[in-house]
C-alpha cells in the first residue's frame, strides 16, 4: 500500500518557467490538500479539495493552481516560478469524516533560481 | 476561525529527561487535535491524536498528550528523551465542520547524549 505517492521528489526551476507537482492517492481518500513548509513558518495551506471536481483555496493560494480531475490525483501548477515559492511542498489525504488525521507524501522540495 | 500555537521554536533535553512540548489553540468550534512528528528530509507522520472521550491520549513510541479544554492546550510529552526523538514536532488543529487542518510552526526537539 503506497498510500500517499508526490512526483518529483526534488526539482529546480528558473523564475518564469512553469511546472505541475502530481499527487496520487491510493486509500479512497475524499480529501486532499497542498501544503507549503517554509523554515518557520510551520505548514501554510495552499489549496485544498474536498472531493473529486472541487478545490478551494487555502492561506496562500497566489501563483498556484490546482486540478482534481479524478478521485486520487490532485495536481498542484505553479504557471510563473518566482523565487518566493522555492519551498518544500506536501501533499496529504484523509477520509471525509472530520475527526481523521491526514496522511503526507514524502515531499517535493522545489527551488527556484 | 482555528489557529495553533507551539511555544518554543527549539527546546533541548537531556536523554532520559521529561519531554514537554507545548500546543495551545483557538477554535470557534470544538476541537479536534492532532500531534505529528517529521523526521529529517521526510513527511509528516501521526503521533496521536483526540477527537472524543478520554482526555489523556496516548501515541506511538511513548508520547502522550492532555487535553485541556479550560486551557485551550494540548501538551506533548514523554517521561524519558531518548536521541532517536531528535525531530520536529507539530501541532494541528481541526474545528468540528472544518475540512482543512491548520498546523502550527513547529518545534524543534533536540536530544543531547
Amino acid at each position: 500500500n503506497a498510500g500517499v505517492t508526490q512526483t518529483p521528489k526534488f526539482r529546480v526551476l528558473k523564475t518564469g518557467q512553469s511546472m505541475t507537482l502530481l499527487c496520487a492517492q491510493d486509500m479512497n481518500h475524499e480529501y486532499m490538500y497542498w501544503y507549503r513548509q517554509d523554515p518557520g513558518m510551520g505548514l501554510r495551506l495552499i489549496h485544498y479539495s474536498v472531493g473529486e471536481g472541487t478545490t478551494a483555496k487555502g492561506e496562500v493560494p497566489d501563483g498556484y493552481n490546482v486540478s482534481r480531475l479524478k478521485k486520487q490525483n490532485f495536481l498542484l501548477g505553479l504557471e510563473s516560478a518566482a523565487p518566493s515559492q522555492t519551498s518544500v511542498y506536501f501533499c496529504a489525504s484523509s477520509p471525509g469524516s472530520m475527526n481523521t488525521e491526514a496522511f503526507f507524501g514524502q515531499g517535493t522540495r522545489l527551488t527556484v533560481v | 476561525a482555528q489557529s495553533v500555537t507551539q511555544l518554543g521554536s527549539h527546546v533541548s533535553v537531556s536523554e532520559g529527561a521529561l519531554v514537554l512540548l507545548r500546543c495551545n489553540y483557538s477554535s470557534s468550534v470544538p476541537p479536534y487535535l492532532f500531534w505529528y512528528v517529521q523526521y529529517p528530509n521526510q513527511g509528516l507522520q501521526l503521533l496521536l491524536k483526540y477527537t472524543t472521550g478520554a482526555t489523556l491520549v496516548k501515541g506511538i513510541n511513548g508520547f502522550e498528550a492532555e487535553f485541556k479544554k479550560s486551557e485551550t492546550s494540548f501538551h506533548l510529552t514523554k517521561p524519558s528523551a531518548h536521541m532517536s526523538d531528535a525531530a520536529e514536532y507539530f501541532c494541528a488543529v481541526r474545528g468540528v465542520g472544518y475540512s482543512t487542518l491548520t498546523f502550527g510552526k513547529g518545534t524543534m526537539l533536540l536530544v543531547s547524549p
